[in-house]
């Protein structure tokens, strides 16, 4: 157990449809970070934040945002889901900004239909 | 495109034998690390060399680093059938706080 935790596990919904995803941090990491992995895409960084503030972007859609709560928690959403949207999206989260190691939730299975 | 690529992509060896992983990338790094995925769930960060250290070892894990070929290897010892996963090299800029993720190897261990 990694310490992080993300709801839901899993997301059922149709196209069209907007959807948050909600994570928890690893008690005293102050950075989180949004992972996309699909089957022909892989891994793909989606944004970061640290302390509250947008720190890095990567691949991420219009269609999504996110940010960080005082309390540190996480929530990204997807909107005008696509079915291409379907995938696993992780939270990590690590105790300071910068390259250390990371630290994942289990997931959130999205399936749109 | 993704920084890091692995090789081989996918790898089936005997319970007891080592498994070695490749990957190479293409920018400047702070440092490159390793994860694990078992199948579906989240990824578990196994080490972490920094762009100054050649190898590094825990437990049965060792890795290597070379900065000047841009490439690093993962070698697990005396394979076991709960190494079964994906294996994905990730790697650190200086000029970012993001990683990077290779596209992972497949490792099978077979009892």
């Amino acid at each position: 157990d990694s310490g992080v935790t993300q709801t839901p596990k899993h997301l059922i919904t149709a196209t069209g449809q907007r959807v948050t995803l909600r994570c928890s941090p690893r008690s005293g990491d102050l950075s989180v970070y949004w992972y996309q992995q699909s089957l022909d895409q892989g891994l793909q960084f989606l944004i970061q934040y640290y302390n509250g503030e947008e720190r890095a972007k990567g691949n991420i859609l219009e269609r999504f945002s996110a940010q960080q709560f005082p309390d540190l928690h996480s929530e990204l959403n997807l909107s005008s889901l696509e079915l291409g949207d379907s995938a696993l999206y992780f939270c990590a989260s690590s105790v300071e900004q910068g390259t250390y190691e990371q630290y994942f939730g289990p997931g959130t299975r999205l399936t749109v239909t | 495109s993704q920084q890091g690529e692995e090789d081989p992509q996918a790898l089936s060896i005997q319970e007891g034998e080592n498994a070695t992983m490749n990957c190479s990338y293409k920018t400047s790094i702070n440092n490159l690390q390793w994860y694990r995925q078992n199948s579906g769930r989240g990824l578990v960060h196994l080490i972490l060399i920094r762009s100054n250290e050649r190898e590094k070892h825990s437990g049965r894990l060792r890795v290597t680093l070379d900065t000047s070929k841009k490439s690093s290897s993962l070698l697990i010892t005396a394979s076991r059938a709960a190494d079964t996963a994906s294996y994905f090299c990730a790697t650190g800029m200086d000029s970012s706080y993001k990683l990077i993720f290779g596209s992972g190897t497949r490792l099978l261990v077979r009892p």
